[in-house]
């Protein structure tokens, strides 16, 4: 089975840009998860998705952040504008109900100057 | 409150010895789940487990759901070994979300 799919593996962009990035989960993983991870520190939970509906976003900075899963398969991260402090990886995992096959994308790691 | 912890930060040892991290939670749990990342690298599921014992090759998982403690054990340990082991937990049934201990960053010496 295909794993989950990240775009892209490398971001550069200087504060106050706007960045995207695309996750494709693993077919048939209704849930989808974006976390942040900090160099140095474990994975943070930004969004979690039930199909296309949202189950957690406590932790995601809505006012700069923004992610959907229109169709509840894809999703997009947004930030805009970004800030120095956002330089991390975003990884990108799904799973079945329960958390059955939690997978991991490769993540992208965005460096803002 | 829903925490994890794991033992130790920070392990270097020599090739072939045998490894184990350690990992334990403050509550009960639905499952657990030990990853590995590679520097720069993403994260791979190892194992989820609930109860009992998993081994695949090298590597083996226990969980002791009453004393709520997990250990990862690698045998015949090899450089490529080498990463950040991270020990997350389901603490609520029938929710994916994930609480992650801090990680153990392994080094194998050859």
């Amino acid at each position: 089975e295909a794993g989950v799919a990240q775009s892209p593996r490398y971001k550069i962009i200087e504060k106050r840009q706007s960045v995207a990035f695309w996750c494709n989960p693993i077919s048939g993983h209704a849930t989808l998860y974006w976390y942040q991870q900090i160099l140095g520190q474990g994975p943070k939970l930004l969004i979690q998705f039930q199909n296309n509906g949202v189950v957690d976003d406590s932790q995601l900075p809505k006012d700069r952040f923004s992610a959907e899963r229109l169709k509840g398969v894809d999703s997009t991260l947004k930030i805009q504008p970004a800030k120095l402090e956002d330089s991390a990886v975003y990884l990108c995992a799904s799973s079945r109900t329960g958390g059955v096959g939690y997978t991991f994308g490769s993540g992208t790691r965005l460096t803002v100057v | 409150k829903n925490e994890v912890e794991q033992s130790p930060q920070n392990l270097t040892a020599q090739e072939g010895e045998f490894i184990t991290i350690n990992c334990s939670y403050s509550v009960g749990i639905s499952a657990l789940h030990w990853l590995q990342q590679h520097p720069g690298g993403g994260i791979v599921s190892l194992f989820m487990l609930s109860s009992g014992k998993k081994k695949h090759g090298r590597l083996i998982a226990t969980i002791n759901i009453q004393e709520k403690h997990s250990s990862l054990h690698i045998t015949a340990s090899h450089p490529r070994d080498s990463a950040v082991y991270i020990c997350a937990a389901h603490f609520d049934f029938g929710n994916e979300k994930l609480t992650f201990g801090t990680g153990t960053r392994l080094t194998i010496i050859p």
